[in-house]
C-alpha cells in the first residue's frame, strides 16, 4: 500500500524558512515524479512543484519559482520541499502527492499545514 | 497556461440522483485529466485518471469522459458519502491546473 507521510509544517514568520519532508513507503519511490501540492484556507488545490525520477528536471508554479526547491533522496526514500521568502499568501497544508505519471497524481499524503505571520 | 474551468461551483442533490460536473480546457489537453474528491479536513482522493479510467477502488457509480477540451465527471447514483468537493487536473503540460472544484452538497 502506498504511504506518503508528510513533516515539518508549522508557524513561520514571514520572511522565513521551512523544510518541508515527504516519507515514502509501500513503492518505488526512485520510479516515480513527485509533486507538491497546496490548499490555502478555503480555498481550492494549487499545484506547487513537481520533481523527475533523477531530481534533475524541476517544475515550480510562478509563485514559488526562485523561493522554494523541490528535491528528493532517493537512498531514504523522501521527498522535500524547502521554502525560502515565506509570504503570508504561502500558508496553506501543503500535499505531497505520488506523480503525475500515468495514473495522474494516484496518491497523496495527509498534508501538513504551514502557517506564515506577517 | 492552461485554464481549467469547472461547473458548477456548487451542486445541490439528493441521494439517488446522477450529477454532472463538466470541466472545459483553455486548449486541447486529450485525455490528461483527473478527478479527484475531497472531504473537509482530508487530503483529496484520485477517482478518475486519463479521463475515463477508474482508480482501483472507486466505486463503478462514477465515471468520466471527455477528450480535447470538453470533459465530464458522472455519478449514476449519488450516495452519502459521495457529498464531498470534486475537482478536475489537467496533466498534460506544466504547470499542472486544477479546476476551481464543486461542491456537491445535499
Amino acid at each position: 500500500e502506498v504511504q506518503l507521510l508528510e513533516s515539518g509544517g508549522g508557524l513561520e514568520q514571514s520572511g522565513g524558512s521551512l523544510r518541508l519532508s515527504c516519507a515514502a513507503s509501500g513503492f518505488s519511490f526512485s520510479a516515480h515524479t513527485m509533486s507538491w501540492v497546496r490548499q490555502a484556507p478555503g480555498k481550492g488545490l494549487e499545484w506547487v512543484a513537481s520533481l523527475s525520477v533523477t531530481g534533475r528536471n524541476t517544475f515550480y508554479a510562478d509563485s514559488v519559482r526562485g523561493r522554494f526547491t523541490i528535491s528528493r533522496d532517493n537512498s531514504k526514500d523522501t521527498l522535500y520541499l524547502q521554502m525560502h521568502s515565506l509570504r503570508a499568501e504561502d500558508t496553506a497544508v501543503y500535499f505531497c502527492a505520488l506523480g503525475p505519471g500515468t495514473m495522474a497524481l494516484e496518491s497523496w499524503g495527509p498534508g501538513t499545514p504551514v502557517t506564515v505571520s506577517s | 497556461d492552461i485554464q481549467m474551468t469547472q461547473s458548477p461551483s456548487t451542486l445541490s442533490a439528493s441521494v439517488g440522483d446522477r450529477v454532472t460536473i463538466t470541466c472545459r480546457a483553455s486548449q486541447d489537453i486529450s485525455n490528461y485529466l483527473a478527478w479527484f474528491q475531497q472531504k473537509p479536513g482530508r487530503a483529496p482522493k484520485s477517482l478518475i485518471y486519463a479521463a475515463s479510467s477508474l482508480q482501483s477502488g472507486v466505486p463503478s457509480n462514477f465515471s468520466g469522459s471527455g477528450s480535447g477540451t470538453y470533459f465530464t465527471l458522472t455519478i449514476s447514483s449519488l450516495q452519502a458519502v459521495d457529498f464531498a468537493t470534486y475537482y478536475c487536473l489537467q496533466y498534460r503540460t506544466y504547470p499542472l491546473t486544477f479546476g476551481g472544484g464543486t461542491k456537491v452538497e445535499i
